[in-house]
């Protein structure tokens, strides 16, 4: 069935370090791809999202190209601050499908 | 828009128990969903809703029951509570089936069963 895997967390970084959570995903067609953020004690947020091959989805200097090929969606941020500390998930969803399927999500420590 | 709201935040039931998790949305969505969180397993869907009057068993049914009786509100009910069924439970709607619509969630609802 359709699935994604997301690197295993902790990730530990230090402030304005670069950041990569690799996500990739297994899917029958070609979904839609989206990072959601969850904060200490919060629901989710949608980040950002991707329709189609080779799209960027960016917000809040977070981007994330949606690679075909690779069957990727890797998320990075240039200069990470102790803001951005969260768990970060990643999912897919088919159009024929009403779910989300999401990745186990990866915590994010940014450290000043 | 308040968007998704939860009720209650916090509750510690006792085993065999029984209680009811409110979801509300006032942005008129169709669709609706319960998940639960539990560490290292990412969310799981419980029940999803496609529209008033409709429910549909996900990943994870067992144990709960869902009702939509007005498109605003989704209930998730545990008619006898386990310890296995301590977890996080969020809510989520969506507006439509287009490509690319987001789900937005509810602050989550902390469920101790002892």
């Amino acid at each position: 069935g359709d699935s994604v895997t997301q690197m295993e967390g902790p990730v530990t970084l230090s402030e304005e370090a670069f950041l990569t959570i690799n996500c990739t995903y297994t899917a029958t067609g070609y979904p839609s791809l989206f990072w959601y953020v969850q904060y200490p004690g919060e629901g989710l947020q949608l980040l950002l999202k991707a329709t189609k091959a080779d799209d960027k989805g960016s917000n809040k200097g977070f981007e994330a190209t949606y690679r075909k090929e690779t069957t990727s969606f890797h998320l990075e941020k240039g200069s990470v601050q102790v803001s951005d500390s969260a768990v970060y998930f990643c999912a897919l969803r088919m159009d024929s499908s009403y779910k989300l399927i999401f990745g186990s999500g990866t915590r994010l420590l940014v450290r000043p | 828009n308040a968007g998704v709201t939860q009720t209650p935040k916090f509750r510690v039931l006792k085993t065999g128990q029984s209680m009811t998790l409110l979801c509300a949305q006032d942005m008129n969505h169709e669709y609706m969903y319960w998940y639960r969180q539990d560490p290292g397993m990412g969310l799981r869907l419980i029940h999803y809703s496609v529209g008033e009057g409709t429910t549909a068993k996900g990943e994870v049914p067992d144990g709960y029951n869902v009702s939509r009786l007005k498109k605003q509100n989704f209930l998730l009910g545990l008619e006898s509570a386990a310890p296995s069924q301590t977890s996080v439970y969020f809510c989520a709607s969506r507006a439509t089936s287009g490509r690319g619509y987001e789900q937005y969630f509810g602050p989550g609802t902390r469920l101790t069963v002892t």
